[in-house]
């Protein structure tokens, strides 16, 4: 099965800051990449698909990049509403459905 | 607007059953694969199960293989996840999740809407 790994597991920053999260694959996937945001007590909320393609409705502070094996997620002014835990999800497995979440990011005030 | 409403979570004893439902609304249901994820307390997301539109055919995490059982009713717009022998490892949020599409034998598409979660506690 794919195994995914997101670095840091947790990100001190404060509002206005540039803040990059990495995850990876233990093989390649492709851009079969999403990432989400998820809030205490709340369902996740889609971000990106594809590795890099911005949900509608999703501000534009938010980008996606990579392929294959290693992917980041930028937010470019970090705002008061980001603060959260991030998850990216792999969803082609190659073989029988695996879908397989990172571990999590938390983002938190500094 | 896309609506996903969990309903049927509650406390149960190890070894016991459970059957979640998710009313779906605002989209043509039989068009979409739909999904369970979970989340054990203060823990990560987890995918448990997957069917697509049709409900022709489902997909399990090695965790459930055997115990839980996906199923969808067209008609009514509603996703189930029967969940016998259950553990305490099995405690945990259960969300309904929108794939954006369809599912294949070696992948389904991303999830563009989950609802609110159901929580279901294992425990004697």
């Amino acid at each position: 099965d794919i195994q995914m790994t997101q670095s840091p597991s947790t990100l001190s920053a404060s509002v206005g800051d540039r803040v990059t999260i990495t995850c990876r694959a233990s093989q390649s996937i492709s851009s079969w990449l999403a990432w989400y945001q998820q809030k205490p007590g709340k369902a996740p909320k889609l971000l990106i698909y594809k590795a890099s393609s911005l949900e509608s409705g999703v501000p534009s502070r938010f980008s996606g990049s990579g392929s294959g094996t290693e992917f980041t997620l930028t937010i470019s002014s970090l705002q008061p509403d980001d603060f959260a835990t991030y998850y990216c999800q792999q969803y082609n497995s190659y073989s029988p459905v695996r879908i397989a979440f990172g571990p999590g990011t938390k983002v938190d005030i500094k | 607007e896309v609506q996903l409403v969990e309903s049927g979570g509650g406390l149960v004893q190890p070894g016991g059953s459970l059957r979640l439902s998710c009313a779906a609304s605002g989209f043509t249901f039989s068009s979409y694969a739909m999904s369970w994820v979970r989340q054990a307390p203060g823990k990560g997301l987890e995918w448990v199960s997957a069917i697509s539109g049709s409900g022709g055919s489902t997909y399990y995490a090695d965790s459930v293989k055997g115990r839980f059982t996906i199923s969808r009713d067209n008609s009514k717009n509603t996703l189930y996840l029967q969940m016998n022998s259950l553990r305490a490892e099995d405690t945990a949020v259960y969300y309904c999740a929108k794939s954006s599409g369809y599912c294949s034998s070696t992948s389904c598409d991303h999830f563009d809407y989950w609802g609110q979660g159901t929580l279901v506690t294992v425990s004697s």
